[in-house]
């Protein structure tokens, strides 16, 4: 079974532009969740989704959004970047709120964002 | 908020040597997830613990969950260069349905031949 592909896998951007990151969840799992993750700050969740539907938001500004196709596949969005927004985002997904087992979140290799 | 806390922060050793990493956190987990994550790549899941008291085994690697489920400790018998990375624990809270992880900060293990 593949895993998690998430693409690109590298992107610079400059200050003010936008930018969207796709992932492809492995094949029956139907929650995709994404996360930032930085030196200085480590792994922070962004937001979850599942059939199509934010679940879960964490802290982050407006300018980070996401969605979810009826296939699973997510994208992200973040706009108006700032030098800040340079971090690896990585993708996880799972089977879904099921049992305890459903919870176990699989990650793609991410994809390394470097706003300059 | 939880408060998670994972010690030591980098741990440095030679080739052989046993160590033990530690995830310690204020509140009760319903289930806890252990990764490993290599430089510029994603966290890989190594296990997830879900009992009181939990014990697990993953070749040279044993897990165990506290019995009050608010820690957790990694065990590496033996260390080998492959098992250099990042630990990082990610416990689920309690009476949740939803899948946000809060991920500890990680120990970086760096083993030397």
């Amino acid at each position: 079974k593949a895993g998690v592909t998430q693409t690109p896998r590298y992107l610079i951007k400059t200050r003010g532009q936008q930018v969207t990151l796709s992932c492809s969840p492995i094949s029956g799992h139907r929650s995709v969740s994404w996360y930032q993750q930085t030196p200085g700050q480590g792994l922070q969740f962004l937001f979850e989704y599942f059939s199509e539907t934010q679940r879960n938001k964490g802290n982050f500004p407006g300018r980070f959004s996401g969605r979810q196709f009826s296939n699973s596949r997510s994208e992200m969005n973040v706009s108006t970047l700032e030098l800040g927004d340079s971090a690896l985002y990585l993708c996880a997904s799972s089977l879904g709120p099921r049992d305890r087992s459903s919870y176990e979140q699989y990650f793609g290799p991410g994809t390394r964002l470097t706003v300059t | 908020t939880q408060l998670l806390e994972q010690s030591p922060q980098f741990l440095s050793i030679q080739e052989g040597e046993n160590l033990t990493v530690y995830c310690n956190s204020s509140s009760v987990f319903s289930s806890l997830q252990w990764y490993r994550q290599e430089p510029g790549e994603g966290p890989v899941l190594l296990v997830t613990v879900v009992t009181g008291g939990e014990v697990k085994k993953l070749k040279r690697l044993t897990f165990q969950f506290g019995d009050a489920r608010k820690d957790s400790s990694l065990h590496i018998t033996a260390a080998q260069p492959g098992d250099t990375g990042l630990y990082l624990c990610a416990p689920r809270e309690m009476n949740t349905g939803f899948q946000k992880l809060v991920f500890g900060t990680g120990t970086r293990l760096l083993v030397s031949p």
